[in-house]
């Protein structure tokens, strides 16, 4: 299958920082990509769908200026959570799928687990 | 609103039995369902699916079965092997959900740990 890479794998910073995650197709051009949070024990939540060359769409209940998406090119989407604060911790997993592909080609990244002290 | 459900959060089997992994869903609008394998530190990978048009799809050691009526699928993997030890995802969607965006709902998963 394809591969979807994330970077960093794990990040830890201070309360009030922004940190960016980068999600990457390695293999295809992914016009579009899904952004989602796991808490522990909880299932994946999908937070927001990232089309290139538009604006997110997010799920209700998050924050769009928090959660800041660029989708810039075809093979690379980031996620910015700003003003990280301890109860944005969590497990980010980024999916890449290819249009007009079927459901079942959505391809996940490895996922980057972010820890806010 | 927890729209996938898998109650059990852990299985244990032994080598060359029958795992059967159970998922419940709420909204009758689902009409594709999917299985994911996830190993501790990586994504999840794709296993197996099935539209609501079938009860039954199987792959291998994989079987997935759908049960519309009482809104419930279950994923079967015979003979298990320690190698499928891992948290197995189902997830659903529907065409509702935006065309070929295909939002998926994922339950909770459930830790399977196959004993040699």
């Amino acid at each position: 299958g394809a591969v979807v890479s994330q970077h960093p794998s794990r990040v830890i910073c201070k309360s009030g920082t922004s940190v960016k995650i980068e999600c990457r197709s390695l293999d295809f051009q992914a016009t579009t990509m899904f952004w989602y949070r796991q808490f522990p024990k909880q299932s994946l939540m999908l937070m927001a769908t990232s089309n290139e060359g538009s604006k997110a769409t997010y799920e209700q209940g998050v924050e769009k200026d928090k959660f800041l998406i660029n989708h810039a090119s075809l093979t690379l989407s980031t996620l910015t959570v700003t003003s990280a604060h301890p109860e944005d911790s969590s497990f980010y997993i980024c999916s890449a799928r290819v249009l007009a592909a079927d459901y079942n080609e959505q391809f996940f990244g490895p996922g980057t687990r972010l820890t806010v002290l | 609103d927890q729209q996938v459900k898998q109650n059990s959060p852990s299985l244990s089997v032994q080598e060359g039995r029958i795992s059967i992994l159970n998922c419940d869903y709420t909204n009758s609008m689902f009409d594709y369902f999917l299985w994911y394998k996830k190993y501790p530190a990586e994504g999840p990978t794709f296993l197996i699916s099935i539209s609501s048009i079938k009860d039954k799809n199987e792959d291998g050691r994989f079987t997935v079965f759908l049960n519309k009526s009482a809104k419930h699928l279950s994923l079967h993997i015979v003979p298990s092997q320690p190698g499928d030890s891992a948290v197995y995802f189902c997830a659903a969607t529907s065409a509702l959900y935006g065309g070929a965006t295909n939002k998926l709902i994922f339950g909770t998963g459930t830790l399977l740990a196959v004993q040699p």
